[in-house]
């Protein structure tokens, strides 16, 4: 299994401002991929991150928005640009295992005012 | 990556056997199931996954019928602690991300 720490915890923010999450993985995984959950939502995802690649939007995400960088096989940050209170939401990082199963961070609680 | 369908909400007893079915009707070949649980304020954590037929490991049990249409966690002897939200996936053996549905919230009484 992969144990996954993500900083910060939580946050307050101000509208317009810009966030970075970060996240660190004990072990080096290929792929990273990074979600959003609204309160009471199921999971969407944002992106894949690759290390050396850009990273993949799904439909509805942009990277002006939603910039990721992924410097090294143990680490990858999301960016949160320009905030607006629609943003608040939980955002969490999740690595996959060689036997196809992902392991998910404790989440980003972020919430703009 | 094939769509599931599932209930939103389920309720049940401590001590009962708690079966939770998804349908994924347009499942491909190379897909597989798999399940997640998530507690509040924590991402979700893997439960089983299967192919087809039977798959049981130490916490639950997956039912797969030989259509591969639909299929059924099953969670024996639920207690307080399994309240939670289990999502249903289909996953593509040759992609690695993967699509959350909406869910099904369990809630388990004494």
């Amino acid at each position: 299994s992969a144990v996954i720490s993500q900083k910060p915890s939580r946050d307050i923010c101000q509208r317009g401002t810009s966030l970075t999450i970060q996240c660190q993985v004990d072990s080096q995984v290929t792929m990273m991929f990074w979600y959003r959950q609204q309160p009471g939502q199921s999971l969407t995802l944002i992106a894949t991150a690759n290390q050396g690649s850009e990273a993949t939007y799904e439909s509805g995400f942009v990277i002006d928005k939603f910039p990721i960088s992924r410097p090294n096989l143990t680490f990858s940050t999301l960016t949160v640009s320009n905030m607006s209170p629609e943003d608040s939401s939980i955002y969490l990082c999740s690595v996959e295992s060689k036997y196809n199963e992902q392991f998910f961070g404790p989440g980003t609680r972020l919430t703009v005012l | 990556l094939a769509k599931t369908t599932q209930p939103i909400s389920m309720d049940s007893y401590e001590g009962q056997e708690v079966n939770i079915t998804c349908s994924h009707n347009n499942i491909a070949t190379n897909d597989y199931i798999t399940w997640y649980q998530q507690f509040p304020s924590q991402g979700p954590r893997f439960i089983i996954q299967g192919y087809k037929t039977k798959v049981t490991n130490e916490v639950a049990s997956l039912f797969i019928p030989a259509d591969r249409k639909s299929s059924t966690l099953s969670l024996p002897r639920v207690s307080l602690s399994d309240t939670a939200v289990y999502y249903c996936l289909v996953q593509n053996s040759s992609a690695s991300k993967i699509i959350f549905g909406s869910g099904t919230r369990l809630s388990i009484r004494p």
